[in-house]
């Protein structure tokens, strides 16, 4: 069974830094694109970032850019997302999800449970 | 990146049919058939209803249906039922930069 458990989220203040981890087991992590995608409270699903199977193809949203950076280590079958410099707009329920190519093609085939991050000083 | 146009909310009484529409470019849902559509319930996780335009993952009911003329790719769902009530969301493979996704806004279904 396919299971992604994230975790990582919390409570933060402006400006600060947080790091999301995404836990991947029942398939082979190492041959699929990884994506994050967030969902303001009340709102859609924004796409924050994904990363290739093998890291050699990286993307971010422009709201990400320059603040945020994707990760992964296929040894240990999970998923990162650094977040710096947060403000009061990144507060959203992060979901991981899986891609079903290890590159830039496909779709979302399984999702997370998603961990919140709230930015409020 | 600009995301989807979906409609805000749509309606229909048990066992109609509805049509959800997501409009795009020619960078994204009118130059690939690279259109999903995903279904969340509320406090849920999305889940996949539809890929590549038409096609439906096992164990979709196969009163999801999916389509694309253009830039616009649609949802129907026939025989609407009380469950099916949920927010829709569609996405597209986009060619603006690599790895990129694209998301509609989301449409709030209400089945009256």
């Amino acid at each position: 069974e396919v299971q992604l458990v994230e975790s990582g989220g919390g409570l933060v203040q402006p400006g600060r830094s947080l790091r999301l981890s995404c836990a991947a087991s029942g398939f082979t992590f190492d041959d699929y694109a990884m994506h994050w995608v967030r969902q303001a409270p009340g709102k859609g699903l924004e796409w924050v970032s994904g990363i290739s199977w093998n890291s050699g193809s990286i993307g971010y949203a422009d709201s990400g850019k320059g603040r945020f950076s994707i990760s992964r280590d296929n040894a240990k079958n999970s998923l990162y997302l650094q977040m710096n410099s947060l403000r009061a707009e990144d507060t959203a329920l992060y979901y991981c999800a899986k891609k079903t190519e290890p590159t830039t093609l496909g779709y979302f085939d399984y999702w997370g449970q998603g961990t919140l991050v709230t930015v409020s000083s | 990146q600009s995301a989807l146009t979906q409609p805000a909310s749509v309606s229909g009484s048990p066992g109609q049919s509805i049509t959800i529409s997501c409009t795009g470019t020619s960078s994204d849902v009118g130059g690939y058939n690279y259109v999903s559509w995903y279904q969340q319930h509320p406090g849920k996780a999305p889940k996949l209803m539809i890929y590549d335009v038409s096609n439906r993952p096992s164990g979709v009911s196969n009163r999801f249906s999916g389509s694309k003329s253009g830039n616009t790719a649609s949802l129907t769902i026939s025989g609407l039922q009380a469950e099916d009530e949920a927010d829709y969301y569609c996405s597209s493979y986009t060619s603006s930069s690599t790895l990129h996704v694209v998301f509609g806004g989301g449409t709030k279904l209400t089945v009256l």
